[in-house]
C-alpha cells in the first residue's frame, strides 16, 4: 500500500541546520518530492530525487534517500526565519500520475 | 504570467448549500487535481482528471462532484452530502508525465467555512 509518514513539528535556531525526515512503504517509488507551504498559500516544488540516486544538493537544500530503509531527508543549511513553513514529502510511481504526500511536518525557526 | 489560479480565497456558507470552487490554469497542463488540507492530515486527493471530459476519483470523493468540459478549467462542487467540508481545498496541475519527474503545480487555494 501507499503511505507516507513525516515528524510534526520541528523547531530550530536561526543559522543551524534543519532536518526534516520522511519514511515511505510503497517500495515501487520511483521519485520522491520536497514541498514548501507556506502560510495560507499553495505548495511549491523545493526538490526531488529519482530512486537511483542516494543524495542530491542544491544550494542550501540536501537530500538523502536510503532506498533500503524507505527513508528521505532534507537537510536545510543555515536555516533562515523565511524557512519557517510546512514541509511535505511526496512520491510518485513511473506508471502513475498521482502524487502520495505525507502529513507535513511544520518547521518553526527562531530567531 | 502563466499559473494556477483559484477563487474566491475564502467562501463561507450555509450548511445544507451546494458551492463551486474555481480552479484555472494557463500552463497548458493536461492533468488536473483537487486537495483537501485539514490540520495535522496532509493533503488527500479528492478528484484528478488527466484529460478533457475524464476524472476519476480520489481517496475522499464522497460528497464532491467536479468537470473537466474545457483543459483550462477544472470546477469542484461541494456538495450538501459532504459530512465536513470546511477545510482548505487546494487545486494543482501537471503535464502527462508518466515515467519522468511528476512535478505538480499548486494554486494559492481556497478556504471554506460551513456555518
Amino acid at each position: 500500500g501507499e503511505d507516507v509518514e513525516q515528524s510534526l513539528f520541528l523547531s530550530v535556531r536561526e543559522g543551524d541546520s534543519s532536518v526534516i525526515n520522511c519514511t515511505y512503504t510503497d517500495s515501487s517509488s520511483t521519485y520522491l518530492y520536497w514541498y514548501k507551504q507556506e502560510p495560507g498559500a499553495g505548495l511549491q516544488l523545493l526538490t526531488y530525487i529519482f530512486s537511483n540516486m542516494d543524495m542530491k544538493q542544491d544550494q542550501r537544500l540536501t537530500v538523502l534517500l536510503n532506498k533500503k530503509d524507505k527513508h528521505l531527508s532534507l537537510r536545510i543549511a543555515d536555516t533562515q526565519t523565511g524557512d519557517s513553513a510546512i514541509y511535505f514529502c511526496a512520491e510518485s510511481k513511473e506508471s502513475g500520475n498521482k502524487l502520495v504526500f505525507g502529513a507535513g511536518t511544520i518547521l518553526r525557526v527562531k530567531s | 504570467d502563466g499559473g494556477i489560479t483559484q477563487s474566491p480565497k475564502y467562501l463561507f456558507r450555509k450548511e445544507g448549500q451546494n458551492v463551486t470552487l474555481s480552479c484555472e490554469q494557463n500552463l497548458n497542463h493536461d492533468a488536473m487535481y483537487w486537495y483537501r488540507q485539514d490540520p495535522g492530515q496532509g493533503l488527500r486527493l479528492i478528484y484528478y482528471s488527466q484529460i478533457v471530459n475524464d476524472f476519476q476519483k480520489g481517496d475522499i470523493a464522497e460528497g464532491y462532484s467536479v468537470s473537466r468540459e474545457k483543459k483550462e478549467s477544472f470546477p469542484l462542487t461541494v456538495t450538501s452530502a459532504q459530512k465536513n467540508p470546511t477545510a482548505f481545498y487546494l487545486c494543482a496541475s501537471s503535464a502527462q508525465t508518466s515515467g519522468r519527474v511528476h512535478e505538480q503545480f499548486f494554486g494559492p487555494g481556497t478556504r471554506l467555512t460551513v456555518l
